[in-house]
């Protein structure tokens, strides 16, 4: 049972570039969400999904998009990476409030 | 929005001492939840609370749900080196097609052996 999977772990942008960041659970859980966390700060919320087909933003949604298609998978896309993206970003998802969190994927954006 | 204020935001204390935090918010939750995350990883579950005035505890942790609904707490007894962490409380109104999971700051745990 793997859980919470992110990828990738480690990813350097240039400014203006996009990429998308992939996280995929094994649980079968409606709810999912996705954080960043900048150094020394707690984690904010950028958008969370609670089933397929359904999404809704968090506190910190600019710059980011995301897709639920399956209960599976729930991808967050960066269209034109800017430095203030450069943070660490963690996929999660739950049941009954209980909310299993990913590795997590470090981006830097120079 | 939802703000979640933790405190303290950081705390040195000797080993087997007890250590108490707190979490207040400006809104009600019906779902507390405590998660500690070491550097390097994502944060990890401790306990959840999914009733107003709910105790619980997991070994040397206890939780309780405030019972206005917009507090709660955790205490640790007898720390040990390995709960050096940092320690995240969490609110969610869970269900239907409320599901937004907020956190507070943090509260940052250093302990001297």
């Amino acid at each position: 049972n793997a859980g919470v999977t992110q990828t990738p772990k480690f990813r350097i942008l240039k400014i203006g570039q996009s990429m998308t960041l992939q996280c995929t659970q094994d649980m079968n859980h409606n709810y999912m969400y996705w954080y960043r966390q900048d150094p020394g700060m707690g984690l904010k919320l950028i958008y969370y999904s609670v089933g397929a087909g359904i999404t809704d933003k968090g506190e910190v949604p600019n710059g980011y998009n995301v897709s639920r298609s399956t209960t599976e998978d729930f991808p967050l896309r960066l269209e034109l990476a800017a430095p203030s993206q450069t943070s660490v970003y963690f996929c999660a998802s739950s049941l009954q409030g209980k909310a299993f969190f990913g590795q997590g994927t470090r981006l830097t954006v120079v | 929005g939802q703000q979640l204020n933790q405190s303290p935001q950081s705390m040195f204390i000797q080993e087997g001492e007890d250590v108490s935090m707190n979490c207040t918010s400006s809104s009600i939750f019906n779902t507390w939840l405590w998660y500690k995350q070491d550097p390097g990883e994502g944060p990890v579950l401790l306990i959840a609370l999914y009733k107003a005035g709910e105790l619980t505890s997991n070994g040397r942790l206890t939780a309780q749900f405030g019972i206005t609904r917009k507090d709660s707490f955790l205490n640790i007894s007898a720390s040990i080196p390995s709960d050096v962490g940092i320690y995240f409380c969490a609110g969610q109104n869970y269900g239907g097609s409320q599901g937004n999971l907020i956190f507070g700051k943090g509260t940052k745990l250093s302990v001297k052996p």
